[in-house]
């Protein structure tokens, strides 16, 4: 079974710039989640998305957003890039998200530099 | 709100020695609680869990007890190889307005040296 898959791998991004992020995850789950982490830092939820729908958004400007497809695969937006934008974006999904007993499958995330 | 306190690190151990990383947490609800691994450049990885209090997670020689008397859900390992050098983070799983929610520590970073 596939894992979930991120891409791209790295991306060097000047400031003022947008830029995409992609996921797809784990066949069968309906739920994405997107995590910011950067250096030095713990994960810091950015966004939540199950069956298309944003469920949940965390503390951060409006200038990140996102999208869930009707396969489930998720894109993060973040527009008009700032150096503290930085980090490995995390992506993550889930088999059941009405039950916490679940765990989250993580991505390998994508690097994001911003110059 | 539900929140999740870790041990600060960097923690460093020769190989061998015992682990104790500490993760305490608040909750309103009745959590599930989760052990994620994260290797270098690497994504996170669930290392264990345990989904009611008393219920002991254990995997690759790490063990958590969730204890709901102290809420606290500590890893441990009796003897730690270099190649467990990693990031560990804990992390809690509850109901809020009827879907999952989840909540991070900080992470712990664990340095093994032979």
């Amino acid at each position: 079974e596939a894992g979930v898959t991120q891409s791209p791998t790295h991306l060097i991004k000047t400031r003022g710039q947008q830029v995409t992020l992609r996921c797809s995850p784990i066949s069968g789950h309906t739920s994405v989640y997107w995590y910011q982490q950067a250096l030095g830092l713990g994960l810091q939820f950015l966004l939540w998305y199950d069956e298309g729908e944003e469920r949940n958004r965390g503390n951060f400007p409006p200038r990140f957003s996102g999208r869930q497809f009707p396969n489930y695969s998720s894109e993060l937006n973040v527009n008009a890039l700032e150096l503290e934008d930085s980090a490995l974006y995390l992506c993550a999904s889930s088999l059941v998200t009405r039950d916490p007993t679940y765990e989250q499958y993580f991505g390998p995330g994508t690097r994001l530099t911003v110059t | 709100g539900d929140s999740v306190t870790q041990m600060e690190g960097p923690v460093t151990l020769s190989e061998e020695a015992f682990l104790t990383i500490n993760c305490t947490y608040t909750a309103t609800g009745y959590p599930s609680l989760f052990w994620y691994v994260q290797y270098p450049g690497e994504g996170l990885q669930l290392l264990l869990k345990a989904t009611k209090a008393d219920d002991k997670g254990s995997n690759k020689g790490f063990e958590a007890t969730y204890r709901k008397e102290t809420t606290s859900f500590h890893l441990e390992k009796g003897s730690v190889q270099v190649s467990d050098s990693a990031v560990y983070f804990c992390a809690l799983s509850d109901r809020s307005g009827g879907y999952q929610k989840v909540t991070f520590g900080t992470g712990t970073k664990l340095q093994v040296i032979p």
